[in-house]
């Protein structure tokens, strides 16, 4: 199994909900990482989790919340999002952090905020 | 100075020629550099990943790193028309308080004309 997978394919949300996007994997990668990807932009790195613990995050404003409740799950809560917010949220996955590990990109999640 | 940088053309190419992909990069000391697939709509595919100096190939794809020039490339021979997509550069580098990031360039818009 290779692959990164991701619910819902698509979202729309209004300011004042609370929704959450899930991210799993069943390579036995240890590395999880949460990347937003604007229109005709490339994929900005928000969050990566190592070993379940959170490593890096982007200075991503905190209505983003993510978690890694074990090695194959990851989610991330959103609440009070804002119309900016709107965009494909991508999950990928790495064997580890380091630099000579490839990232594998699940569909992703279409999110649109009202 | 773009710590990636791709022409975003397109870059248009007849059918069954050869198309060439090129990316540039800031930092000197990144050490592994990827090259991506993304169809409209859909999410980042990897295609190749090259660590070392010199070419690697695999099937119709050839990564190319000259990291003395700070350049990475990637020839699509006999391209296909199902080649026809934004393609992906990306950088890995180590980060300030651990960890590595995978920056990416904005892409460069390929055509396969029949």
């Amino acid at each position: 199994d290779t692959e990164v997978t991701q619910t819902p394919k698509h979202l729309v949300m209004g300011m004042t909900n609370k929704k959450s996007l899930k991210c799993e994997q069943h390579m036995g990668h240890r590395a999880m990482y949460w990347y937003k990807q604007k229109a005709k932009k490339p994929p900005e790195l928000m969050f990566v989790y190592s070993y379940e613990k959170l490593s890096i995050n982007e200075s991503v404003p905190s209505r983003f919340s993510p978690e890694c409740p074990n090695s194959s799950l990851l989610n991330l809560h959103l609440h009070a999002l804002q119309p900016e917010d709107s965009a494909l949220y991508l999950c990928a996955s790495s064997q580890r952090t380091g630099p000579y590990n490839e990232q594998f990109f699940g569909p992703g999640t279409r999110l649109t905020v009202l | 100075q773009k710590e990636v940088e791709q022409n975003s053309g397109p870059l248009s190419v007849p059918e069954g020629a050869i198309a060439s992909l090129n990316c540039t990069y800031s930092d000197r000391v990144s050490q592994s550099f990827f090259w991506y697939r993304q169809y409209s709509g859909k999410s980042p595919e990897l295609i190749m990943s090259i660590y070392s100096n010199g070419d690697k190939e695999d099937g119709r794809f050839t990564a190319q790193l000259n990291k003395a020039s700070q350049y990475v490339s990637l020839l699509i021979r006999d391209s296909q028309p199902s080649d026809s997509a934004t393609y992906l550069c990306a950088v890995n580098r180590a980060v300030t308080g651990g960890g590595n990031k995978l920056t990416f360039g904005t892409g460069t818009q390929l055509k396969v004309e029949l």
